[in-house]
């Protein structure tokens, strides 16, 4: 149980143009998800929270209008990453957690992340 | 802010013996969750095991354990019997009021 999935995982796209990346959690509704940044060799930076049906909370020096993030529905949380520039590339993972079953609120079960690079 | 620190970058470890990752945090909460979590060259996190500040006990998952010390508010990580498939970066990770905070990690190598 608790399998959170990311589509796409590897995408490339042109400076200026706008990519959105998909989180699902697939065996168990996802009450907050959770958007990080990595690159390569260091360690997760949070990017905002997000809880259904309400706007996200954003961290410190993010940029809400340049990572717009969607928890619509207990199950799915979009992060687009608009008008990408260069320095947008990096690995971007989702993770969730839940209030529901007897996962543990406190644990939170990571995507397998999705590389984007910005030429 | 709640601080982690992971201090060494790279261990390495002999296949079937035993490593052990430090970790230390800051705070000044008395309930908090303390959690490992790997992540192989796939990069998908892996939770590794988990540990509740106002449980006295060691969590214990199969050969991995955990030394919890609240009093130094340390937290580090022994792997037993070391395994190929247990290289991986290791993340040190600290929860309170359900953000995570993560340390710089530290890169877990297997010789055969």
């Amino acid at each position: 149980g608790a399998v959170v999935s990311q589509h796409p995982s590897w995408v490339i796209c042109k400076s200026g143009t706008s990519v959105k990346i998909e989180c699902r959690s697939l065996d168990f509704q996802a009450t907050t998800m959770f958007w990080y940044r990595q690159f390569p060799k260091q360690s997760l930076m949070l990017m905002a929270t997000s809880n259904e049906g309400s706007k996200a909370t954003y961290e410190q020096g993010v940029e809400k209008d340049k990572f717009l993030i969607n928890h619509a529905s207990l199950t799915l949380s979009t992060l687009t990453v608009t008008s990408a520039h260069p320095e947008d590339s990096s690995f971007y993972i989702c993770s969730a957690s839940t209030i529901y079953s007897g996962l543990g609120t406190e644990t939170q079960y990571f995507g397998p992340g999705t590389r984007l690079l910005v030429l | 802010a709640q601080t982690v620190t992971q201090s060494q970058p790279e261990m390495s470890v002999q296949e079937a013996e035993t490593v052990t990752l430090s970790c230390t945090y800051d705070t000044s909460e008395s309930d908090y969750y303390l959690f490992w979590y790997k992540q192989p060259p796939s990069r998908q996190m892996i939770l590794v095991i988990r540990q509740e500040a106002y449980k006295q006990q060691n969590a214990t998952e199969n050969r991995f354990s955990v030394n919890f010390q609240k009093a130094a508010k340390s937290f580090s990580l022994k792997i037993s019997d070391s395994q190929l498939g247990d290289a991986a970066m290791y993340f040190c990770a600290y929860r309170f009021d359900y953000k995570l905070s993560f340390g710089a990690g530290t890169t877990v190598t297997v010789r055969a």
